[in-house]
């Protein structure tokens, strides 16, 4: 069974930036039809999509991240990150990584997000 | 304001069926993509409840039952149990903004 878990700090003072780690485990990182990604959920509200990468380095951003966002993939050690600079109180959330899952690779619009990390609070705070 | 408008709370008796509407528009559910819906259970990670607008992940039970008309979605929970009780977000798909959009969640309320 697939499994995900993301490692990095749980407070982040503002203007810094905020790194993220997930591992994983249990299936191939490099799959044709998968993308990897994060999903936020700031405490009490909803979720929003940060960004997706495939493993050959084909990504998509939130527009309304982007100018903050990058991520990578590490393929030799089933590994994908997230860096988020300029972090405000804004970004305090619940940090998810996951799996995206396309039934046709070339196409977003059939895409599911199938398998979930258990999630990590990052706080911005002095 | 998210893209996609879905009904802050919807609530039943047990074993009654309900529904929950996610309304979009010509740049995401009314351009044929595909609508996924997730459960997440109070104090619990978001899971795929039902996907490509009404299939359904292995281990989802066939009370859940999806479909998709037009600009809008639906999800409908049949002999609806205490366990349902949970938050319900649809996902799409959206020209306009570019990357995947989320719907502001519904709360199910099991009376």
């Amino acid at each position: 069974q697939l499994q995900l878990q993301e490692s990095g700090p749980g407070l982040v003072k503002p203007s810094e930036t905020l790194s993220l780690t997930c591992s994983v485990s249990g299936g191939a990182i490099s799959g044709s039809h998968v993308y990897w990604g994060w999903i936020r959920q700031p405490p009490g509200k909803g979720l929003e999509w940060i960004g997706t990468l495939h493993f050959s380095g084909s990504m998509n951003y939130n527009p309304s991240l982007r100018s903050r966002v990058t991520m990578s993939v590490q393929t030799s050690r089933s590994q994908f990150s997230l860096h988020l600079t300029s972090v405000t109180a804004a970004d305090t959330a619940i940090y998810y990584c996951v799996r995206e899952f396309r039934t046709a690779i070339w196409n977003r619009g059939n895409a599911r997000f199938d398998f979930w990390s258990q999630g990590t609070l990052v706080t911005v705070s002095s | 304001q998210s893209v996609l408008t879905q009904p802050p709370s919807v609530s039943g008796a047990p074993g009654q069926r309900v529904t929950i509407s996610c309304t979009g528009s010509s740049s995401n559910i009314g351009a044929d993509y595909d609508v996924q819906w997730y459960q997440q259970i109070p104090g619990r990670v978001p899971g795929l409840l039902i996907y490509s607008n009404g299939d359904r992940p292995s281990g989802v039970p066939d009370r859940f039952s999806g479909s998709k008309s037009g600009t809008s979605a639906s999800l409908a929970i049949s002999g609806l149990q205490a366990e349902d009780e949970a938050d319900y977000y649809c996902q799409s798909y959206d020209d306009n903004f570019g990357g995947y959009v989320f719907g502001s969640g519904t709360k199910v309320i099991v009376l």
